[in-house]
């Protein structure tokens, strides 16, 4: 089974910082269709999922663009370029290449 | 517009069998590319993936449960139907259903509400 490791676990950042996660996972998410099945969701308060970035660093419809994701085989990065009070939740780094597998994830509070 | 929602029971028993259904509009399981997977959570943990059905009925399910789920689908009414055998306390969590499409973003981009399910006697 792919296992995935997010760090920190918890963040707690001031409005207007940036904030980094960091997912690594215990085997290589490259395809060899050439794309890399990881991304990243946030589960704010009370809500179900939402998908943030797909395959490594596409941000998904609607997503704001301090969200970004970057990385490569198996260690992946999100980062968020100035944190808003409206990115308060936890979140996860998925991978879709064996079977799925998603990481324990992170719970950022805002100071 | 993309939408999903699952029901079930609210309550199982030990060592019952849990059916969940996924009702879905906004797409068809019968179009290449698209399909349909279960994910839950339990109580204040992470997301646990369950299984995966595609648009032309080949299934995946996660090893640690492939013994207890069966995941199908009915194309005409627009739902996909999860049952787990044998329950047990733990298996109480918030059950998702969520969209994919693998000739797109790939992702799980679209989620249902969530069905709490708690196990107990």
């Amino acid at each position: 089974d792919v296992v995935m490791t997010q760090t920190p676990l918890s963040l707690s950042v001031t409005p207007g910082q940036p904030a980094s996660i960091s997912c690594k996972s215990s085997q290589s998410l490259l395809h060899s269709d050439g794309r890399t099945y990881l991304y990243w969701y946030l589960q704010k308060p009370g809500q179900s999922p939402q998908v943030l970035i797909y395959e490594v660093s596409s941000r998904f419809s609607g997503v704001p663009d301090r969200f970004s994701g970057s990385g490569s085989g198996t260690d992946f990065t999100l980062k968020i370029s100035r944190v808003e009070a409206e990115d308060v939740g936890v979140y996860y780094c998925m991978q879709g290449l064996h079977l799925f597998t998603f990481g324990q994830g992170t719970r950022l509070e805002i100071k | 517009q993309i939408t999903l929602k699952e029901s079930g029971p609210t309550l199982v028993k030990p060592t019952q069998t849990l059916t969940l259904t996924c009702a879905f509009s906004g797409f068809s399981l019968s179009t290449s590319g698209m399909s349909v997977g279960w994910i839950r959570q339990p109580p204040g943990k992470a997301l646990e993936w369950l299984a995966l059905i595609y648009w032309n009925d080949d299934k995946r399910y996660s090893p640690s449960l492939k013994s207890r789920l069966t995941i199908t689908k009915d194309t005409s009414k627009n739902q996909v139907v999860l049952t787990m055998t044998n329950v047990d306390p733990v298996d109480t969590a918030t059950y998702y259903c969520a969209h994919r499409n693998i000739l797109s973003v790939t992702c799980f981009d679209y989620w249902g509400q969530g069905t709490l399910v708690t196990v107990s006697s």
